[in-house]
């Protein structure tokens, strides 16, 4: 069965700096790897997706995130953070054999200082 | 195109007491997923339907049953409700008729147990 794991559950940054989500998954076969964003209250917001093709990809707001098959891992990056960039972080994993279905990292709650 | 909409947004209801929640997907969206989200146990997947027929199911106890209209439109019931049950549910369309799939969230229903 797939998993994902995030291992930072809280990260803080400030204004302006780089920011980096780390993302590990489980998987036998090439996975589908998503990272959302969800804000206080609110649903998820799909930032950027992997299937294949060129490892890194670009996505929303900014964000780029780079697959790694050698490691497993499927990390966020944004350059320079804003303070509407706070929000809760999750990577997730589709597999073709479990339609209809993404396995959920834990999250990782970013909070931005001035 | 309009995003996925839930209602209601929020409900309250005491233990022992059964509850419908609503989700239509984005239109042209076939595939209809629902999520529990719990700050214990993160986000877990509750089920899949497509074509009015559960496709995927997770882990989650009989209590919990949902069903797809002709429209694409999906609800999800709880029956005897548990204090556990209090909980963020999200649902997510896609297409799903090609692969790999995407999934669109909504806003989720908030529900509270008392």
């Amino acid at each position: 069965a797939q998993s994902v794991t995030q291992p930072d559950i809280h990260i803080t940054v400030s204004e302006g700096a780089s920011l980096e989500l780390r993302c590990n998954y489980s998987y036998g076969a090439t996975p589908y790897l998503f990272w959302y964003v969800q804000s206080p209250g609110q649903g998820l917001q799909l930032l950027l997706k992997y299937f294949s093709g060129d490892t890194l990809v670009q996505g929303i707001k900014g964000f780029e995130a780079e697959f790694k098959r050698s490691q497993s891992s499927f990390n966020l990056r944004k350059p320079s953070v804003h303070w509407s960039d706070a929000a809760e972080y999750f990577c997730a994993v589709g597999a073709s054999d479990s339609w209809g279905k993404l396995q959920f990292g834990a999250g990782t709650q970013v909070v931005v200082t001035p | 195109k309009a995003g996925v909409t839930q209602t209601p947004r929020y409900l309250i209801k005491t233990r022992g007491q059964q509850v419908t929640l609503s989700c239509s997907p984005i239109s042209g969206h076939r595939s209809v997923s629902w999520y529990q989200q719990t700050p214990g146990q993160g986000l877990q997947f509750l089920f899949e339907y497509f074509s009015e027929t559960q496709r995927n199911k997770g882990n989650f106890p009989g209590r919990f049953s949902g069903r797809q209209f002709s429209n694409s439109r999906s609800e999800m019931n709880v029956s005897t409700l548990e204090l556990g049950d209090s909980a963020l549910y999200l649902c997510a369309s896609s297409t799903r008729g090609e692969a790999p799939f995407t999934q669109y969230f909504g806003p989720g229903t908030r529900l509270t147990v008392l």
